[in-house]
């Protein structure tokens, strides 16, 4: 069973800065593109970024270039998204998925709230 | 970037009528070196993630209900629902991964 599992969530000040994860089991997480989504309380989704299998491409939205970066351990089939000089309008549920084009498996995602 | 624009915003549809949800791109999303639509449909039921439902704008995935279907080419999608049931109550979102970034519609709700 393929399981993205998303952890480090929480309460930050603006200016703040958050680091999560997800863990990704049931495929071989080296194989595939993996993407961050974001999705603020009662909104639509927003996609945030995306990286290949090794790592050498990332893509952005352009309100997180420059404050977050996504990076990945395919040795602990993991992936992550860094999010520094955090915003307000940041305030979402993240969701990590697989895929480059479609995203066919996500993770139930994790509450990052950006409130002073 | 290519801005994803839904109709309606949201929908009432009796159980076992047919729902029809419109999806127009500010540009193109077929492409011309493997004439594919780069479009997907997800649904989203409360406190849930998105679930793909419809990939290259009609292929379904696995394990879908064939009650949904999709169609269109270019900038001009459907998702069609033809025959409504209960569990079929959430939001639905379509996307295109043609361009980067990759863009959603702002979502369309059904109810019954």
């Amino acid at each position: 069973e393929v399981q993205l599992v998303e952890s480090g969530g929480g309460l930050v000040q603006p200016g703040g800065s958050l680091r999560l994860s997800c863990a990704v089991s049931g495929l071989t997480f080296s194989s595939y593109w993996m993407t961050w989504v974001r999705q603020a309380p009662g909104k639509g989704l927003e996609w945030v970024g995306n990286m290949n299998q090794d790592g050498s491409e990332k893509y952005y939205v352009d309100s997180v270039k420059g404050r977050f970066t996504i990076s990945r351990d395919n040795a602990k089939n993991s992936l992550y998204l860094q999010m520094n000089n955090l915003r307000v309008e940041d305030t979402a549920v993240y969701y990590c998925a697989r895929g480059h084009y479609d995203f066919n498996y996500w993770g139930q995602g994790t509450l990052v709230t950006v409130s002073s | 970037d290519i801005v994803m624009t839904q109709s309606p915003d949201s929908l009432a549809v009796s159980l076992g009528e047919r729902a029809t949800i419109n999806c127009k791109s500010s540009q193109s999303v077929l492409s011309s070196s493997d004439n594919k639509n780069y479009l997907g449909w997800y649904q989203q039921k409360p406190g849930q993630p998105p679930k793909l439902l419809i990939f290259w704008a009609s292929t379904r995935e696995s394990g879908v209900p064939d009650r949904f279907s999709g169609g269109g080419s270019g900038t001009d999608f459907t998702l069609t629902i033809s025959s409504l049931q209960a569990e079929d109550v959430a939001v639905y979102y379509c996307q295109q991964s043609y361009g980067t970034p990759r863009t959603f519609g702002q979502g369309t709700k059904v109810e019954i």
